[in-house]
């Protein structure tokens, strides 16, 4: 079945380093690509999407570009604030779906 | 903006109790959703509707039932609260035509004691 396999965390950067978690996927066809972000004591909200091959999301300096022949979504910034921290979260949706497939999340503490 | 609303953001019930988590949302979407989130194990999908009064199992149905009898609520029943069902549950709706953006409640975090 479809699955997402994201980097284990936490993550731990200093104000202003540069973010790659990585996130790796497995589907038949061509599965939407997502990125969630959950702020702490929030619901999860979305950050970024590509639909097909070759997309690139962005939104708030963050950015993930679908790559069908790695089968990955890795999210990156090249600057991160300590407002970035919280837990990020990869998601496919297949085309014959419903319900999105998270990965396991990624906790991300940005100190100042 | 969308809002989906989650009726408790924190409950405690005991052992054996018939457990009600309710969700609304505002936004007409034909796609509402159960998931629950445990560290360690991300978020994992409970049961889903793509209608009212319809409803698919999602990976972990067990000790769990749903109910959509109108458009915008969709609601998570456990039967006999256990133990092992302590854990943060979020709902989410979307459009069924949509490339599958979902939108998220802030979550009920349930303890059974």
């Amino acid at each position: 079945g479809d699955s997402v396999t994201q980097m284990e965390g936490p993550v731990t950067l200093s104000e202003e380093a540069c973010l790659t978690i990585n996130c790796t996927y497995t589907a038949t066809g061509y599965p939407s690509l997502f990125w969630y972000v959950q702020y702490p004591g929030e619901g999860l909200q979305l950050l970024l999407k590509a639909t097909k091959a070759d997309d690139k999301g962005s939104n708030k300096g963050f950015e993930a570009t679908y790559r069908k022949e790695t089968t990955s979504f890795h999210l990156e910034k090249g600057s991160v604030q300590v407002s970035d921290s919280a837990v990020y979260f990869c998601a496919l949706r297949s085309n014959s779906g419903y319900a999105l497939n998270f990965g396991k999340g990624t906790s991300l503490l940005v100190t100042p | 903006d969308v809002k989906v609303t989650q009726s408790s953001r924190y409950l405690v019930k005991r052992t054996g109790e018939k457990v009600f988590l309710e969700c609304v949302q505002d936004m007409d979407h034909e796609n509402m959703f159960w998931y629950r989130q445990d560290p360690g194990l991300g978020l994992r999908l409970i049961y889903f509707s793509y209608d009212v009064k319809m409803k698919e199992k999602g990976d972990i149905p067990e000790g769990y039932s749903v109910s959509r009898e109108k458009k915008e609520r969709f609601s998570l029943i456990l039967e006999s609260a256990s133990t092992n069902q302590t854990s943060m549950y979020l709902c989410a709706s979307s459009l069924w035509m949509d490339i599958g953006e979902a939108f998220f409640g802030q979550g009920t975090r349930l303890t059974v004691v």
